[in-house]
């Protein structure tokens, strides 16, 4: 099944306590990205990737960092949690960015 | 940036009826997406349809496209208790060198039986 997988689904952590979710794609996309969904301000694009090697930063980059070494996997790395970063993170992926997105199944992250 | 802008927030009907959301933009895009949320779940893509569409149709759902107005509707035929969720329209402003998508706010749509 085509399918992009996220762990953990929930998180809570203290901040300061670095921590990294993970994202993995089976369909061969190209394009990965990382949002996260708030209440009053919906989902907002934090870093994306075109291909291996290749990141950006999107709308809210700050307190985030990824990789994308191989082609499948794009994970998002909180190197110092902090509580405004408590929030609903989707990632998803797609032939190439403007094409349908396959989102994954979120991660519910909070940071105390 | 929040390129797109649902309109109404929110909307609740009878089950059978249509429903309409609207979504307004304000750059120059390559297409628009609208996707489905069910409750704290990821969204699912529904249907993209190109700048240079007006119309198209996928199921019981149908999407216009109004570029010189900057805006888009969805509407939801003969609807169902399933198609109760929020619904977004996502935007790829032309933004050189840029390939993202950008999402409104979301109407949340309930189907009372």
């Amino acid at each position: 099944e085509a399918q992009v997988t996220q762990n953990p689904r929930y998180l809570i952590t203290v901040t300061g306590k670095k921590l990294t979710v993970t994202c993995s794609q089976n369909m061969n996309h190209e394009y990965m990205s990382w949002y996260r969904q708030d209440p009053g301000l919906g989902l907002r694009q934090i870093y994306y990737s075109m291909n291996v090697e290749v990141t950006d930063k999107g709308d809210v980059p700050e307190g985030y960092k990824v990789s994308r070494k191989e082609k499948r996997n794009f994970p998002l790395i909180l190197e110092s949690p902090s509580p405004n970063q408590t929030s609903l993170y989707f990632c998803a992926s797609s032939w190439t960015g403007l094409s349908g997105y396959t989102f994954g199944s979120g991660t519910r992250l909070t940071v105390v | 940036s929040q390129q797109g802008e649902e309109d109404p927030q929110a909307l609740s009907i009878q089950e059978g009826e249509n429903a309409t959301m609207n979504c307004s933009y304000k750059t120059s895009i390559n297409n628009l997406q609208w996707y489905r949320q069910n409750s704290g779940r990821g969204l699912v893509h529904l249907i993209l349809i190109r700048s240079n569409e007006r119309e198209k149709h996928s199921g019981r759902l149908r999407v216009t496209l109004d570029t010189s107005k900057k805006s888009s509707s969805l509407l939801i035929t003969a609807s169902r208790a399933a198609d109760t969720a929020s619904y977004f329209c996502a935007t790829d402003p032309v933004i050189q060198g840029a390939q993202k998508l950008v999402f409104g706010q979301g109407t949340r749509l309930t189907i009372n039986p």
